[in-house]
């Protein structure tokens, strides 16, 4: 069974540009989350996308955005980037609700130049 | 500001002994905690996890222990190996947010 998958990989841009990430979630699973961990930090909730819909969103400003597409497939949003954006982004998915261990993939750096 | 710290940030065993990491949590509602395992250049995996009707949890080479009157989890690596070296991060949620997850514990582990 194929796990999370991201893409890219990793993800070079300048401040002002804006930055377009991909998430597949586990076969079965209609939750996806995204979660942003800086160099040396925890991980940052950022948003949480189930049956298609925004759930939930973290404490960010609202140049991060995302979708969830009928596949449950997910899609983050940076607009206008900033240096401080460059961090390792994470999605991860569950088979429902927020009560039960989450699956990662292996994330997409994104460096702001 | 974080819900879910942790005591120390690195930790150093020799290979073969057991380690021990530790967390602190102040949502007294959370009701289920995990623990996950990151190493360098991949996403977290999952370790073990916890609901609060439980005080002890044990899995292979692994043990988390619940302590919900000073809102305290552990976790417990058993004869420790150069292969658990990696960041561990304690997580929880009340059950209707997405996890909180702590700051993590780099874990180094001496042949």
């Amino acid at each position: 069974e194929a796990g999370v998958t991201q893409s890219p990989t990793h993800l070079i841009k300048t401040r002002g540009q804006q930055a377009t990430l991909r998430c597949s979630p586990i076969s079965g699973h209609t939750s996806v989350y995204w979660y942003q961990q800086a160099l040396g930090l925890g991980l940052q909730f950022l948003l949480w996308y189930d049956e298609g819909e925004e759930r939930n969103r973290g404490n960010f400003p609202p140049r991060f955005s995302g979708r969830q597409f009928p596949n449950y497939s997910s899609e983050l949003n940076v607009n206008a980037l900033e240096l401080e954006d460059s961090a390792l982004y994470l999605c991860a998915s569950s088979s429902w609700g927020t009560n039960e261990k989450l699956f990662f993939g292996s994330g997409t750096q994104l460096s702001v130049l | 500001g974080e819900s879910v710290g942790l005591h120390l940030p690195t930790l150093s065993v020799q290979e073969g002994d057991n380690s021990i990491i530790n967390c602190a949590y102040s949502n007294s509602a959370s009701d289920y905690f995990i623990w996950y395992k990151q190493e360098s250049g991949k996403g977290p995996q999952f370790i073990i996890d916890i609901r609060s009707n439980m005080d002890k949890r044990q899995g292979q080479r692994v043990t988390v222990l619940l302590n919900k009157t000073v809102k305290h989890l552990s976790l417990q690596i058993a004869a420790t190996q150069p292969g658990d070296s990696a960041v561990y991060f304690c997580a929880e949620t009340p059950g209707n947010t997405p996890l909180v997850f702590g700051k993590g514990t780099r874990l180094s582990v001496i042949a």
